[in-house]
């Protein structure tokens, strides 16, 4: 069954500290990925994503992604966080031979120190 | 911009009751996905339709029915709500295979 797995639940860094959120997803074909945050009270939005091609994919707020087939591994990256980026962090994966249908991870919450 | 508007940010329902969660698109999309947040769980697909009258389950369908007669509109039905029905909801939309969703900002029911 198709799944996807985001290892730690909620991740504290220093602001200016690099970042890095991890995920990994089980599909038996080629995936399409994305990286959604949602801020408290907000609904999701979309980070960045990959479809094909170059496999490190940057997106917006400065967030990066690099997809590697060889670990079926989707990770998040910033080389330094702000404290505006504390948010729930969701990893996701398009289904493309069911119609679009769209999984997510359990999610990761960031907490930034000052 | 694309607009996904979900009728009510809050509800509380009663147990027992029918409970409807709206949700509107206004960018022609083909997909339309209704999820339940909860801590811990992330988003889990309740359904998902794919065109207009098309339905399929996602991973927890259970105690709940969707509706979609109209392809700009999705609606998630409690047929009888209970208390572990308190959650989140998000509705989504997409344009169908290989896009991105784009989300409403979601219902908070409570069901008491």
């Amino acid at each position: 069954a198709q799944s996807v797995t985001q290892p730690d639940i909620h991740i504290t860094v220093s602001e200016g500290a690099s970042l890095e959120l991890r995920c990994n997803y089980s599909y038996g074909a080629t995936p399409y990925l994305f990286w959604y945050v949602q801020s408290p009270g907000q609904g999701l939005q979309l980070l960045l994503k990959y479809f094909s091609g170059d496999t490190l994919v940057q997106g917006i707020k400065g967030f990066e992604a690099e997809f590697k087939r060889s670990q079926s591994s989707f990770n998040l990256r910033k080389p330094s966080v702000h404290w505006s980026d504390a948010a729930e962090y969701f990893c996701a994966v398009g289904l493309y031979n069911q119609g679009g249908k769209l999984i997510f991870g359990q999610g990761t919450e960031l907490s930034v120190k000052p | 911009d694309v607009k996904v508007t979900q009728s009510s940010r809050y509800l509380v329902k009663r147990t027992g009751e029918k409970v409807f969660l709206e949700c509107v698109q206004d960018m022609d999309h083909e997909n339309m996905f209704w999820y339940r947040q909860d801590p811990g769980l992330g988003l889990r697909l309740i359904y998902f339709s794919y065109d207009v009258k098309m339905k399929e389950k996602g991973d927890i369908p259970e105690g709940y029915s969707v509706s979609r007669e109209k392809k700009e509109r999705f609606s998630l039905i409690l047929e009888s709500a209970s208390t572990n029905q308190t959650s989140m909801y998000l509705c989504a939309s997409s344009f169908g295979v290989r896009t991105e969703a784009f989300f409403g900002q979601g219902t908070r029911l409570t069901v008491v």
